[in-house]
């Protein structure tokens, strides 16, 4: 089956630091990639669709210049996370669309993300 | 009101139990309805997915949509161990934007 790649699985980094994560799409071509945020006890919640060669469409509240997204090619997209601070400690997670019906997701395994 | 609701639990239950899991949601735009499981520190796996109301069945799980009430339901029959993950519950309009439930976490205890 398809499969996402997303590294790294867990990172801890300094406040103040950038924080670059990763995620491939191992057998497929995707060229649309969401990217997700998920709290403790919290749903995932989405923020930004990655289309590749374009930039990134950011919801509502989400701030483009913090969480910059490159989606440079149709089986990696990035996500960057700029001058982490303690409140952005969460787990990423990003989701790329196999096929264009609703059940043709495939999430990766997620990034656990700690600013000390 | 949220978009939608799911209650988070926890939920414990012996093994060889049936299990219940519920969402209900208010956007009647929403035609499409998915349960997701989610391992600890994974990312979340497609489970069920149907956009009718009524059941939909495989193997031990029975999805149930309910769309004049908006609430939508997973049956899980013979819990096993295994089956102890966080599910959860996702909609969409028909753009390709899923909306989530905060999922409720599942043991199953031997």
């Amino acid at each position: 089956g398809a499969v996402v790649s997303q590294h790294p699985s867990w990172v801890i980094c300094k406040s103040g630091t950038s924080v670059k994560i990763e995620c491939r799409s191992l057998d497929f071509q995707a060229t649309t990639m969401f990217w997700y945020r998920q709290f403790p006890k919290q749903s995932l919640m989405l923020m930004a669709t990655s289309n590749e060669g374009s930039k990134a469409t950011y919801e509502q509240g989400v701030e483009k210049d913090k969480f910059l997204i490159n989606h440079a090619s149709l089986t990696l997209s990035t996500l960057t996370v700029t001058s982490a601070h303690p409140e952005d400690s969460s787990f990423y997670i990003c989701s790329a669309r196999v096929r264009s019906t609703l059940d043709g997701y495939t999430f990766g395994s997620g990034t656990r993300l700690t600013v000390v | 009101q949220k978009e939608v609701e799911q209650d988070p639990g926890p939920l414990s239950v012996p093994e060889g139990a049936i299990v219940s899991l519920n969402c209900t949601y208010s956007n009647s735009a929403f035609q499409y309805f998915m349960w997701y499981r989610q391992y600890s520190r994974k990312g979340p796996e497609l489970l069920m997915y149907t956009y009718s109301s009524g059941n939909k069945e495989d193997g031990r799980f029975t999805a149930q949509v309910d769309k004049s009430s908006k609430y939508i339901s997973l049956f899980i029959r013979d819990s096993q161990p295994s089956d102890s993950a966080t599910y959860l519950c996702a909609m969409a309009s028909g753009s390709e934007k899923l909306v989530f439930g905060k999922g409720t976490k599942l043991t199953v205890n031997p």
